[in-house]
């Protein structure tokens, strides 16, 4: 299957850190991303981790990768409003030819 | 690097009109895909293409046809537009190669009254 689920809503206030979680279905997928599209854009890629890794940090971002319990998150460490956007995770899929399935998306909103 | 661009930004359509999105990349990507973005859906795959000539279905395809004729450019028609394809749609193209990460455009906003 490729199934991704997200939570829906997430509220921060600016400078805490802000954990947004993901479970996915495919246990075969090899790379799974982060992306982040803030309002009236087109999804940017934040980071991505691969399947053999559990963690991977770049700047403020943690991602966190379960894969018995098939779990994805991303820590924001010292949320800026900035950060204010909505999160999608994706999975690459067995389907091929570079196909992602992706979760409905997280949306975060940052509190000055 | 312009990277992916989208023409239009923005379309209003009548019942049964016609019209095409445009997607452009300048990254020299094999692989262009088009989705559409509704609330509380995510993003659903309508079409993509693994090369110049080549188009294939997503999930979403009813309603929509593509094309490739050249490698930098994937077009999105709809033949007879239906109030139901009122969504942002948005174009992505990958390199084909690990890590397989996707290249958003800015996105089309289509209305059918």
């Amino acid at each position: 299957g490729e199934d991704v689920e997200q939570s829906l809503f997430l509220s921060v206030r600016e400078g805490d850190s802000s954990v947004i979680n993901c479970t996915y279905t495919d246990s075969s997928s090899t790379y799974l991303y982060w992306y982040k599209q803030e309002p009236g854009a087109g999804l940017q890629l934040l980071t991505y981790i691969f399947s053999n890794m559990d963690m991977k940090q770049d700047q403020r971002l943690t991602v966190l990768l379960n894969k018995k319990d098939k779990h994805l998150s991303l820590r924001i460490a010292d949320t800026q409003t900035g950060d204010s956007a909505i999160y999608f995770c994706a999975e690459s899929t067995t389907l091929g030819n570079n196909r992602l399935a992706f979760g409905k998306g997280n949306q975060v909103v940052v509190i000055p | 690097n312009a990277g992916v661009t989208q023409t239009p930004k923005f379309r209003v359509l009548k019942t049964g009109q016609s019209m095409t999105l445009l997607c452009a990349q300048d990254m020299n990507h094999e692989y262009m895909y088009w989705y559409r973005q509704d609330p509380g859906m995510g993003l659903r795959l309508i079409h993509y293409s693994v090369g110049e000539g080549t188009t294939a279905k997503g999930k979403v395809p009813d309603g929509y046809n593509v094309s490739r004729l050249k490698k930098q450019n994937f077009l999105l028609g709809l033949e007879s537009a239906a109030p139901s394809q009122t969504s942002v749609y948005f174009c992505a193209s990958s390199s084909g190669g690990p890590p397989y990460e996707q290249y958003f455009g800015p996105g089309t906003r289509l209305t059918v009254t």
